[in-house]
């Protein structure tokens, strides 16, 4: 069965420092989307960050980035300078395999500290 | 950016009747709609996927007959809850993908039932 792992249940950083999630999956695709969604108290998914599994490049967003390893099928969040806006369950997810629907980790709660 | 709208953003109701959420892409055609519920601190679970003008595809557990779903143009689902009881209250949302070359799909800002 096609999964998604977040292992962190909760993070916390300082503000202005850097912190990274982790995110492993496991398909046999070899083209795909990956993506970071953030969920901030409001409850709106919000699209933080998406990476095409095809693209050696890693994506960046601003200050958000991945560390995309395929061989190891893994996909990690790193988030420089944290602000406290950045506090919010941050989900990861792909589509399984053949279809447009979404395999869902189970997040990673971020607190920001003042 | 893409923007999906949901509607009511809370809704109240009594057991046994029925309520209708609905959901809209308001600057795109949306091929293909999903309906996630999302337990308190939890992940979101999908519950159906539908196309414009086909029938829903359920996923595993979720019950058709109580959760009716209608996608009867590209900008336009609903989701009706029926003869709602207090363990379907939750935290519903919607989302829309459009752009089938990168599977992005976009999440409307979600609906809280409380079936009292």
């Amino acid at each position: 069965a096609q999964t998604v792992t977040q292992s962190q249940p909760e993070m916390s950083v300082q503000e202005a420092e850097t912190v990274t999630l982790s995110c492993t999956y496991d398909t046999s695709e070899s083209d795909y989307y990956l993506f970071w969604y953030k969920q901030p108290p409001s409850r709106q998914m919000i699209l933080v960050i998406r990476q095409e599994a095809y693209k050696q490049q890693n994506a960046t967003e601003n200050r958000f980035s991945v560390n995309f390893q395929k061989a190891a099928k893994s996909f990690s969040l790193k988030i420089s300078d944290s602000q406290l806006g950045d506090a919010a369950m941050y989900f990861c997810a792909y589509p399984a395999s053949g279809t447009y629907k979404y395999i869902f980790g189970t997040g990673t709660r971020l607190k920001v500290l003042a | 950016g893409a923007v999906v709208s949901q509607h009511p953003s809370r809704v109240i109701c009594k057991s046994g009747t029925s309520v209708k959420i609905e959901c809209r892409s308001l600057d795109f055609q949306a091929t293909t709609m999903f309906w996630y519920r999302q337990f308190p601190k939890q992940s979101l679970m999908l519950m159906a996927t539908s196309n414009e003008g086909s029938k829903a595809t359920y996923e595993q557990g979720v019950e058709k007959d109580k959760f009716l779903i209608n996608h009867a143009s590209l900008t336009l689902s609903t989701l009706t809850v029926t003869s709602a009881h207090p363990e379907d209250s939750s935290f519903y949302i919607c989302s829309a993908s459009g752009d089938r070359g990168t599977y992005e799909q976009y999440f409307g800002p979600g609906t809280r039932l409380t079936v009292t």
